[in-house]
């Protein structure tokens, strides 16, 4: 009965490549989020959506483009993917918009190799 | 914008000790939010309190905005308590949550 679920736990890849990362949030939250959290633990938005509309767009280069086929998925797609693209992404969820407790998932660790 | 800042950013504690974390921050906000990230990096929601004070068992946090602080208590502590802690804030009108830097915590037995 996991509430907001990330697949894959670990992601490895090679510089150049491309991956995608997969959130499902089963608590009918209408909002979802992507956080970046670095090598020092600091916690960034990246992106969030509210409805399947995007709302946040933080300063993210444009070779992560997140999509959201429906309200309870929102997926991260990376191109390209660099050296500094290492780091734990997490999605999360909470019902009513930014000012609501926030769900987090398990976080993916991607490392660029 | 927004100055979210922890303290301490390091805490050692003796199993059955009490604690307080805080956060200030440099602007007013409507929205506040307190996190636990355990050892095995899960971020658990422990409250969202953007004014007054609410409990959950051994934790509290209480929030005075005017002042721009909040603080969370923990009491008698235990091992599975230890991780990293970070509070959140939105100010008015904004709609991003920024973290603060975080408290690492570890509590021995």
């Amino acid at each position: 009965d996991t509430a907001v679920s990330q697949t894959p736990k670990y992601l490895v890849t090679q510089m150049g490549n491309d991956k995608s990362i997969k959130c499902e949030q089963n608590l009918g939250h209408d909002t979802m989020y992507w956080y970046k959290q670095d090598s020092k633990k600091f916690l960034k938005i990246m992106f969030s959506y509210n409805n399947k509309e995007l709302i946040i767009n933080e300063t993210v280069p444009n070779r992560f483009s997140p999509k959201s086929p429906d309200k309870a998925h929102l997926n991260l797609h990376i191109n390209s993917l660099e050296l500094g693209d290492s780091a734990v992404y997490f999605c999360a969820s909470s019902q009513g918009g930014v000012n609501s407790p926030l769900h987090f998932g398990n976080g993916t660790r991607l490392t660029v190799t | 914008g927004i100055q979210v800042e922890q303290s301490p950013p390091d805490l050692i504690l003796q199993e059955g000790a009490n604690s307080t974390l805080r956060c200030n921050f440099s602007d007013s906000v409507n929205n506040l939010q307190w996190f636990h990230q355990n050892p095995w990096g899960q971020l658990i929601n422990l409250f969202y309190i953007p004014s007054g004070t609410k409990q959950n068992g051994r934790l509290s946090a209480t929030t005075v905005a005017t002042e721009r602080y909040s603080l969370l208590y923990i009491s008698s502590s235990q091992t599975t308590d230890s991780g990293v802690y970070f509070c959140a804030v939105i100010t008015g009108g904004g709609n991003k949550l920024t973290f603060g830097t975080g408290t690492q915590l570890k509590v021995e037995l």
